[in-house]
């Protein structure tokens, strides 16, 4: 089975800083990354996906993911942040051909001005 | 908006009872996934269902049981609750594929 491991639970972050959230993953098969976030007493909107091809991925929201099979790592970056980008944000993986979601724990992100 | 609904929005019940979650997928996707987001769990697939039939099952409990309909909208039933059955149940939609457009989630609060 695969699993998860984000390796931040908080990280506080200033305006128009950059920001990481790191997330590594273990699985026997080749998988597919995501990265999902919640904003406050919302659903879960996805930000990227990683299916195939080049490792860089970029998404919404000025957010982009490196996808590294030596290190099984897909971390999340944004070169400046804003206010409202403050949530949570998951990590998840799904085996190749197995469309079910495995999430890790989440990485909450504060903005402060 | 994801386009994926969930009814009700919020759910209060007592321990023993029984309740029904529902979601309508988006226009056009013939799978539904259901997810139950704890704090002691976090995020935890449920099950799928593809086109009225099940697809996949997670770590449901055996209390637990969900069905799709031929429209394609779909029913998580939580029986006997407990306490511990008290988080947030979001379900998802997609087509043969691996993006999943998640609806805003039912709060269930057992007593």
């Amino acid at each position: 089975a695969q699993s998860v491991t984000q390796l931040d639970s908080q990280v506080p972050v200033f305006e128009e800083a950059p920001v990481e959230l790191r997330c590594n993953y273990s699985s026997s098969v080749s998988v597919y990354l995501f990265w999902y976030v919640q904003y406050p007493n919302q659903g879960l909107q996805l930000l990227l996906k990683y299916l195939s091809g080049s490792t860089l991925v970029k998404g919404i929201n000025g957010f982009e993911a490196e996808f590294n099979k030596s290190q099984t790592s897909f971390h999340l970056r944004k070169p400046s942040v804003h206010i409202s980008d403050t949530a949570e944000y998951f990590c998840a993986v799904s085996r190749v051909n197995d469309y079910k979601l495995s999430f890790g724990a989440g990485t909450t992100v504060t903005v402060r001005a | 908006d994801s386009g994926v609904t969930q009814t009700p929005k919020h759910l209060i019940t007592a321990t023993g009872q029984r309740v029904t979650l529902r979601c309508s997928p988006r226009s056009g996707d013939l799978s539904v996934y259901w997810y139950q987001q704890s704090l002691d769990q976090g995020l935890q697939f449920l099950i799928q269902y593809y086109n009225g039939e099940e697809r996949a099952k997670g770590n449901i409990l055996e209390r637990f049981s969900a069905q799709q309909f031929p429209d394609l909208h779909s029913e998580l039933n939580l029986s006997s609750l407990e306490l511990g059955d008290s988080a947030l149940y979001f379900c998802a939609s997609g087509r043969q594929g691996y993006e999943q457009y998640f609806g805003p989630g039912t709060r269930l609060t057992v007593t």
